[in-house]
Order: C-alpha cells, then sequence, then structure tokens
C-alpha cells in the first residue's frame, strides 16, 4: 500500500542552524502538507501546498520557515534559523484531491531536536 | 472557529475492556469528522471518518457516531487488545477547506493483558 515516507526520523541540531526535514508523498497525490506536534500539546496545521505554490499557511509559518517540491517526489520543509522553541515532531501529509475524498495521509514523522 | 477538544490520557485498560475516548468540537459550518491513530515509531493512519451528521464511522471493531447536537465524535470499542495500544487523535476538516486539519491533543491508550 501507498505510503508517505519522511526522513530523517530524528533530527538534532543546534540553535541557529537550518534543517531541511524531507518527505516523500503518495506519488499520484496533488496536495502536501506540513504539521507540528510540539510535546504535549495538539497538532498544528503549518502550511498546504499545490500546484508548486502554497496555498494556505498558519501564523506559525513566518519567515523563518519555507517549503519547496524540488522535484516530482519530494517536499521538504526548511527552517532557517532554529529556535529552541522549533522542538517537535513534524508531520508531512498529502492528499489525492479528487471530489470527496478529503482524507489526509500522513508519513510517521520526523522528530526535530533543537540544543 | 475550528477547533477539537478530547480526553487526557493515558487511558489505561484490561484486555477485553470497553473503551470509550471522547471528543467534541467546535466548527463553523459542516465538518468532516476523523479518528486517527498512531502506533509506536509509526504515522497517523486513518481509523475511521464520517462526513456529516449521524452518520457512523467504523473500522477494526471501532466506532464512532458523528453528533451535531452534542458536537461531539466519541471513539468507542466493546473489546481491546494489547495491539489496540497506541495514540488515537480526534480531527476535523472543513466540509469546503479541505486544506487543513485541526486535531485534538491525542488520548494515548495502555492495554494491558
Amino acid at each position: 500500500e501507498p505510503e508517505v515516507t519522511q526522513t530523517p526520523s530524528h533530527q538534532v541540531t543546534q540553535m541557529g542552524q537550518e534543517v531541511i526535514l524531507r518527505c516523500v508523498p503518495i506519488s499520484n497525490h496533488l496536495y502536501f502538507y506540513w504539521y507540528r506536534q510540539i510535546l504535549g500539546q495538539k497538532v498544528e496545521f503549518l502550511v498546504s501546498f499545490y500546484n508548486n505554490e502554497i496555498s494556505e499557511k498558519s501564523e506559525i509559518f513566518d519567515d523563518q520557515f519555507s517549503v519547496e517540491r524540488p522535484d516530482g517526489s519530494n517536499f521538504t520543509l526548511k527552517i532557517r534559523s532554529t529556535k529552541l522553541e522549533d522542538s517537535a515532531m513534524y508531520f508531512c501529509a498529502s492528499r489525492w484531491g479528487g471530489e470527496g475524498y478529503n482524507e489526509q495521509f500522513f508519513g510517521p514523522g520526523t522528530r526535530l531536536t533543537v540544543l | 472557529g475550528n477547533s477539537v477538544t478530547q480526553m487526557e490520557g493515558p487511558v489505561t485498560l484490561s484486555e477485553e475492556a470497553f473503551l470509550t475516548i471522547n471528543c467534541t468540537y467546535t466548527a463553523t459550518g459542516y465538518p468532516s469528522l476523523f479518528w486517527y491513530v498512531q502506533y509506536p515509531g509509526e504515522g497517523l493512519q486513518l481509523l475511521l471518518k464520517a462526513t456529516k451528521a449521524d452518520d457512523k464511522g467504523s473500522n477494526k471493531g471501532f466506532e464512532a457516531t458523528y453528533r451535531k447536537e452534542t458536537t461531539s465524535f466519541h471513539l468507542e470499542k466493546g473489546s481491546v487488545q494489547v495491539s489496540d495500544s497506541a495514540v488515537y487523535f480526534c480531527a476535523l476538516s472543513d466540509k469546503y477547506n479541505f486544506n487543513k486539519f485541526y486535531f485534538g491533543s491525542g488520548t494515548k491508550l495502555n492495554v494491558k493483558p
């Protein structure tokens, strides 16, 4: 069964460093998402991406964040200068986009630890 | 605005016990409602969903009914197994904006043999 994959599973970085989290969505899906979950808190929407551009973003998704689909398979989240409060689990998701199909398929997540 | 509130965990049950995990929501319009499950080391997997009032979603013995009058979508299972141990997330998506899901904080279920 097709699945969303994410790498790495765990990333440790120093404050101020740039990180790139990688995702491979399901191949025929058209919509892509990033969510994050700070330990003990809710899963929060960060950004949605469709047709090579951001379609919606939350207030969390400030200028330090960017997303890209560099090729036909990868979808990346970049944090330019990490802060301690960026430590969280980051989930990638994708959705086909057909009429009535609003289910999002999630990856296993990348745990980001900022020291 | 849209939001989801679910009961805090962890919930610890013995095998074959009855499970209820409460979920209530606030939404503008008519959302679709979901339960996702996360097994250790894995991603969020869709467990079941309901797209309109009074719909019942069911899968693997789990059920949840979309109750518009009480704005609830409680997850139930009649007899839990050790393999059901996981974190369960209630979520909603706006009927007309599938761009983002609103999640509850997750409820960890531990089932003991």
